[in-house]
């Protein structure tokens, strides 16, 4: 059965400052998604990635998948606040989808 | 083009009465799925469906059943609530799983 495990769970920052958010997981997957949530609403998908070595990139925001290491990150370039919210990766096959728990992402002045 | 639909967007049910969620999509997508949304658990797959007439369980299926006669409808069911059912529920669906899953707006449910 897949686990997704995102790190940190919370994270404050500066506007704009740089930082990183790490989600491993512990078989194989298929593809790796992000999404966003901004409080009290649905999911956004943010990025689908579909093989090893995939960089996606989206305003400030950038993924990237190693299959080997079983690890995605979503990088974070020169934090605004309107990138406050919280960000969920999810993998898997056969259509299963597994989140992670979320990182909540609170971007201060 | 409405996307994914839920309805209701709250209820409040009392413990044992049943309930139906319903969810629709109007972008002719195979695949869709149910989540719950608790604090501190992340999304919890309930039940997924690939395509009409085709059901399957996820993490946590029980207290929870469904059924898929149409590609556009995914109701799910509650058939005896109880309190530890009270989540944010979330249908999505997807062309494929290349393709990123949308969301419903997701329903608001408390069981007291």
């Amino acid at each position: 059965e897949l686990k997704v495990e995102q790190n940190p769970l919370f994270l404050s920052m500066q506007e704009g400052k740089n930082y990183t958010i790490y989600c491993n997981y512990s078989t194989t997957s298929d593809r790796l998604y992000w999404y966003r949530q901004d409080p009290g609403k649905s999911l956004e998908s943010l990025f689908v990635l579909l093989s090893n070595g995939a960089v996606k990139q989206e305003g400030r925001l950038m993924a990237s998948l190693d299959t080997k290491a079983r690890l995605s990150t979503l990088h974070i370039t020169a934090a605004v606040h309107d990138l406050s919210a919280t960000y969920f990766c999810g993998g898997g096959s056969n259509y299963k989808l597994t989140f992670g728990k979320g990182t909540l992402l609170t971007v201060n002045p | 083009n409405a996307g994914v639909t839920q309805t209701p967007k709250f209820q409040v049910l009392k413990t044992g009465q049943s309930m139906t969620l319903q969810c629709a999509q109007d972008m002719n997508h195979e695949y869709m799925s149910w989540y719950r949304q608790d604090p501190g658990m992340g999304l919890r797959l309930i039940h997924y469906s690939v395509g009409a007439g085709i059901t399957d369980q996820g993490e946590v299926p029980n207290g929870y059943n469904v059924s898929r006669s149409t590609t556009e409808d995914f109701p799910l069911r509650l058939l005896s609530a109880a309190p530890s059912q009270t989540s944010v529920y979330f249908c999505a669906s997807s062309y494929s799983t290349d393709g990123g899953y949308t969301f419903g707006s997701g329903t608001r449910l408390t069981v007291v």
